[in-house]
This record gives C-alpha cells, sequence and structure tokens, in this order.
C-alpha cells in the first residue's frame, strides 16, 4: 500500500524568507500524481501545487515550486518570499495513476508559522 | 466554474442521535465524490467516495454510511452518533476520468458529539 510521510510536524520562517517543506512517499508504481494542498485556519483545503510523475520538470505556480525527486520518492515544497498569509497547515499527497484506485493519500500535514 | 458546497458549517449532537450531512456540488456532470474526516490536529481519513449515483465504496468501517441520491449529491449519515465520530468532515469532488487528478474540496462541518 502507498504511503506518504511528511516527518516535520511544524515549522517556522521568518517573513520574506524561503521555506522548504518535506516529503517522501513509497508506492511500487510508476505513474502518479503528487499534490500539496493547503489548510488555512478557516480549515478549507486549497491546492497549491500538483506534480505528474511522467513529468521530469519541477512544477511552479508563482512562489511556490516542488522538488520532485522520483528515485529517492521526494516531494518536497519550497515557498519563496514568505509572507503572513502562508501560514496554515499544510499536506503533501499521492494518487495513483490507476483509474481503479480512485483515492488521494494525505500525509499527516506540517503546520507552517510565519513570524513578522 | 463549479462550486462546493456543504452543510450545515457546524453542528452538535448528542451520543446515540441521528446524522445527516450533505454535499453538493454545481457546474459540472457526473463528478468523483468523496467524504474525509478530520480529527483535530491530524490528517485527513478517507471515509467514502462515489462514481456515480447508488455506487459507493467505503474505506474504513464504522456507524457512518453513506448514499448517493442525486448526480451532485452526496449525503453521509448515522443511525446513532458515538462519541468518537466528533471530528471536521470534508466533501470533495474531481472530474471523473484520467487526467483531473486533484481534489476539490468543500467548506467542511465541525461535528461534535456530545
Amino acid at each position: 500500500a502507498q504511503t506518504v510521510t511528511q516527518s516535520q510536524p511544524e515549522m517556522s520562517v521568518q517573513e520574506a524568507e524561503t521555506v522548504t517543506l518535506s516529503c517522501t512517499y513509497d508506492t511500487s508504481e510508476s505513474d502518479y500524481y503528487l499534490f500539496w494542498y493547503k489548510q488555512p485556519p478557516s480549515r478549507q483545503m486549497i491546492l497549491v501545487i500538483r506534480q505528474e510523475a511522467y513529468k521530469q520538470q519541477n512544477a511552479t505556480e508563482n512562489r511556490f515550486s516542488v522538488n520532485f525527486q522520483k528515485a529517492a520518492k521526494s516531494f518536497s515544497l519550497k515557498i519563496s518570499d514568505s509572507q503572513l498569509g502562508d501560514a496554515a497547515m499544510y499536506f503533501c499527497a499521492y494518487r495513483s495513476a490507476s483509474l481503479r484506485d480512485d483515492k488521494i493519500i494525505f500525509g499527516k500535514g506540517t503546520r507552517l508559522h510565519i513570524l513578522p | 466554474s463549479q462550486t462546493i458546497h456543504q452543510w450545515p458549517a457546524t453542528l452538535v449532537q448528542p451520543v446515540g442521535s441521528p446524522l445527516s450531512l450533505e454535499c453538493t456540488v454545481e457546474g459540472t456532470s457526473n463528478p468523483n465524490l468523496y467524504w474525509y474526516r478530520q480529527a483535530a490536529g491530524r490528517g485527513l481519513q478517507l471515509l467514502f467516495y462515489s462514481v456515480g449515483i447508488g455506487q459507493i465504496s467505503s474505506e474504513v468501517p464504522q456507524n457512518l454510511s453513506a448514499s448517493r441520491p442525486q448526480d451532485r449529491q452526496f449525503i453521509l449519515s448515522s443511525k446513532k452518533l458515538l462519541l468518537s465520530d466528533s471530528g471536521f468532515y470534508l466533501c470533495a469532488w474531481r472530474f471523473p476520468g484520467t487526467g483531473h487528478n486533484e481534489q476539490f474540496f468543500g467548506p467542511g462541518t465541525r461535528l461534535t458529539v456530545l
């Protein structure tokens, strides 16, 4: 079975600085998708970024980028120029590309604090 | 554009009472639908998912059930709530088929069982 591990329960970063959140996963499949979701205090889950496993290029969305290392099964999220609004719980997630497996597996999350 | 609604937003229920949480999606047809539970300070636990009307897959055996009476309506129910059912319940949807793999989440329902 696939698993997703986020080893950092909490992190803090100074406003305007850069922070990297770690995520590792375990799977025997070669085709899958990886996601980072953000859950602010409102608890609304918001998709931050998505990566297809067949793409070697790392995904980027404005100040958010990922470092996808397929062989190492690592998928870290880098937030540049951190802003107060980035304070949230961040979840790494995995989904198989197989239509027979219609589930997203979430890590336990990393709570990110932004220090003014 | 698509939107997803959940209600109620907050619910306080006594142990042993019934439960009905509703989720509806607008702006799309035949979405895949999901129910998650999030305990305080924890990750998301998938409870049920559905790929079509009347088609429900259960991930965790418990006293909860789900139904999909209409294409864009997903209901989470219980006949008798337990204290352990307290938590934050999230409904999510995604486009069916391949190529659309991210899920989009509703605002959630905070359930407290006393």
